[in-house]
């Protein structure tokens, strides 16, 4: 059964810092991993998926990597800004079996002016 | 593009009662998901829909919920009869290749059982 975690569950820095959101899964035969930011009140906005056979993505101040066979992912936050506070969640799309999005419990961030 | 539109965006009602929560997924999508997400359990996936079919609802709690997918485009989530643990934030999702895209979510229906 795939599990995902992440850590930390909270961070809070000051603005104008660059931060690294860690994830980690239990089973490596995924299709993708997935970022998304939750909103207070919101659904999820989709913001960085990776594919198995790939190695990060970028977008913009984000970048996500991909260490398939160590089950693990970072999310790189360049710059940070006031709106990017946020909970990011990670999800991954299990291959086999069960094939569904198994979501961490996210973590929630704080960017402080 | 109008996003995948959910309501009603909150329900409060008394145990024991019918829920039925809507979702009109995005024009053109033909993978839909529902999920509840709990403090305690995080984002858990009840079901979801390939081209208006069931495809796995392993994750449906009980024999209480019953979700239908008449068109492409529109589903409903059924609660008979509801429970206070019931009480969620039901989001549903869409995209429009399973394994290539990511999903698309609505603002969610937050349910309050009492």
């Amino acid at each position: 059964k795939q599990e995902v975690t992440q850590i930390p569950a909270a961070l809070s820095v000051p603005e104008g810092e660059n931060l690294v959101l860690n994830c980690s899964f239990t089973d490596s035969a995924i299709y993708n991993l997935q970022w998304f930011r939750q909103d207070p009140g919101k659904g999820l906005t989709s913001l960085l998926l990776i594919q198995s056979s790939q190695r990060e993505q970028t977008s913009g101040r984000l970048n996500a990597s991909l260490d398939k066979s160590s089950g693990r992912s970072t999310l790189y936050i360049a710059a940070s800004q006031p709106g990017d506070s946020a909970t990011y969640l990670c999800a991954v799309l299990s291959r086999g079996g069960s094939e569904k999005l198994v979501f961490g419990k996210g973590t929630k961030l704080t960017v402080n002016p | 593009d109008a996003g995948v539109i959910q309501s009603p965006r909150h329900e409060v009602t008394e145990m024991g009662q019918e829920v039925t929560l809507r979702c009109k997924p995005i024009s053109g999508h033909n993978s839909l998901f529902w999920y509840r997400q709990t403090m305690m359990r995080g984002l858990e996936l009840l079901i979801y829909f390939n081209n208006n079919v069931p495809i796995d609802d392993s994750g449906m709690p009980e024999d209480r919920f019953s979700a239908k997918m008449p068109n492409a485009s529109f589903s409903t989530l059924k609660i008979q009869p509801s429970e206070p643990r019931d009480s969620a934030v039901y989001f549903c999702a869409s995209t429009d290749n399973y394994s290539n895209q990511p999903q698309h979510f609505g603002d969610g229906t937050r349910l309050s059982i009492l």
